[in-house]
């Protein structure tokens, strides 16, 4: 039980495009869900937290209209990146928080590439 | 303020040899703890966790962590280590509004 997932597991666009990750808890129904950046051999970076029905709140520093969240269903958050730049190339991973409210559970991840 | 120290970046262990990762974390309450390992390119994977009860943890892999709350330290343990955990380890903490902070993360190389 517990599973999230995201896609595109991969994802390679070019300068100035938007791109959509979606992030799903397939076996439970999750109000919050965590967006996090992670650039290489760094830890993650919480970005945002998305609250189902309502709006995201951002971390300092993050520009919530160049990270557009969307947390329509009980099941789904969407993150995009818009108008993306090189500078946003990472790899973005996204959480669920579980029912209990003790743990967050991990989608695999998506790299972005932007040339 | 509520932070997580991971002191190592990187630690080297011959394989079949015995491995410790220190966490230490500042938090005003008992908090959650979590160990989770990220191989290059993947996402985590979940090692163990602490709530409460038992200080000792078992987790997969063979991985064990001890909550001691004197020292403030949640550090990861294994008795014998093979080549295929080298890996980045992630210790973290659960705070109050349920997000996760994070420790810098431990790089575990190992020799053959």
């Amino acid at each position: 039980g517990a599973v999230v997932s995201q896609h595109p597991s991969r994802v390679i666009c070019k300068s100035g495009t938007s791109v959509k990750i979606e992030c799903r808890s397939l076996d439970f129904q999750a109000t919050t869900m965590f967006w996090y950046r992670q650039f290489p051999k760094q830890s993650l970076m919480l970005m945002a937290t998305s609250n189902e029905g309502s709006k995201a709140t951002y971390e300092q520093g993050v520009e919530k209209d160049k990270f557009l969240i969307n947390h329509a269903s009980l099941t789904l958050s969407t993150l995009t990146v818009t108008s993306a730049h090189p500078e946003d190339s990472s790899f973005y991973i996204c959480s669920a928080l579980g029912l209990a409210g003790h743990e967050q559970f991990f989608g695999p991840g998506t790299r972005l590439t932007v040339l | 303020a509520q932070s997580v120290t991971q002191p190592d970046i990187h630690i080297t262990v011959s394989e079949g040899a015995s491995l410790e990762l220190r966490c230490n974390y500042s938090y005003g309450a008992t908090p959650y703890l979590f160990w989770y390992v990220q191989s290059p390119g993947q996402g985590l994977q979940l090692l163990l966790k602490y709530f409460s009860g038992d200080t000792l943890v078992q987790g997969i892999k063979g991985f064990e962590a001890e909550f001691k709350r004197s020292q403030s330290s949640f550090n990861l343990r294994k008795p014998s280590v093979h080549w295929s955990d080298a890996a980045e380890y992630f210790c973290a903490l659960m705070d109050s509004n349920y997000q996760l902070i994070w420790g810098a993360g431990t790089k575990l190389i190992i020799k053959p």
